[in-house]
């Protein structure tokens, strides 16, 4: 059965640093897609950055970069220089490739506050 | 540039009550799943239609039914509502979905938060 892990509840960073949310995860197929998703106060789902198990490199999109480690089975998200904007719950998910289609299994999320 | 519009955004039903939850993407998404987000978890997969004409089970199915009316829209319908369905809602599309298309991501609508008294 695939899983999400994320171990971190909550996280606190201060303003302009860089933080970590840790996300590992259990899956028996060699094909899949790893996802990170913001949820800010306000409730909607935004969508911040992919990871495919066959990319060579790590993903990155603007501040946000994923540590892949495909061996650990994990994909932590980095956000560098932190902004009172990134406060909010994020999830990491993953999608099968084999026998999960529609399937995305998220994890139960890190709620992170940038102190000012 | 609406993306994925979800009607209503807050609801309050008693028990035994019917509902139906509206949900339409204006981005010619093939693929849109029903999620349910209960607190302190992620969200759970109650249905999803992988394209136009099909829908499938995901893995909180009971208590719901759901109709592709066309490519654009995908509806929720709580025929008996139970307080144990008192969730927030989220409609989501994507490009299209298989076994050999899963690096899609999903896009989100802004959610609909449920109370079944």
């Amino acid at each position: 059965a695939q899983k999400i892990t994320q171990t971190q509840p909550g996280m606190f960073v201060q303003e302009k640093e860089a933080v970590t949310l840790d996300c590992t995860y259990d899956t028996s197929d060699p094909s899949y897609g790893l996802f990170w998703y913001k949820q800010p106060s306000s409730g909607e789902m935004i969508f911040l950055i992919y990871q495919g198990s066959y990319d060579q490199q790590n993903a990155t999109e603007g501040r946000y970069s994923l540590n892949f480690q495909k061996a650990r089975k994990s994909a932590n998200l980095v956000i560098s220089a932190s902004q009172l904007g990134d406060s909010a719950m994020y999830f990491c998910a993953m999608r099968g490739g084999s026998s999960n289609t529609g399937k995305l299994i998220f994890g139960q999320g890190t709620t992170l506050q940038v102190k000012p | 540039n609406a993306g994925v519009t979800q009607t209503p955004k807050f609801q309050v039903l008693k028990t035994g009550q019917s509902m139906t939850l509206q949900c339409a993407q204006d981005m010619n998404h093939n693929s849109m799943y029903w999620y349910r987000q209960d607190p302190g978890m992620g969200l759970r997969l109650i249905y999803y239609s992988a394209s136009e004409g099909t829908t499938d089970k995901g893995e909180v199915p009971n208590g719901y039914n759901v109709s592709r009316l066309n490519k654009r829209e995908f509806s929720l319908r709580l025929e008996s509502a139970a307080p144990s369905q008192t969730s927030v809602y989220f409609c989501a599309s994507s490009e299209r979905d298989s076994a050999t298309a899963f690096n899609q991501p999903q896009h989100f609508g802004d959610g609909t938060r449920l109370s079944i008294l």
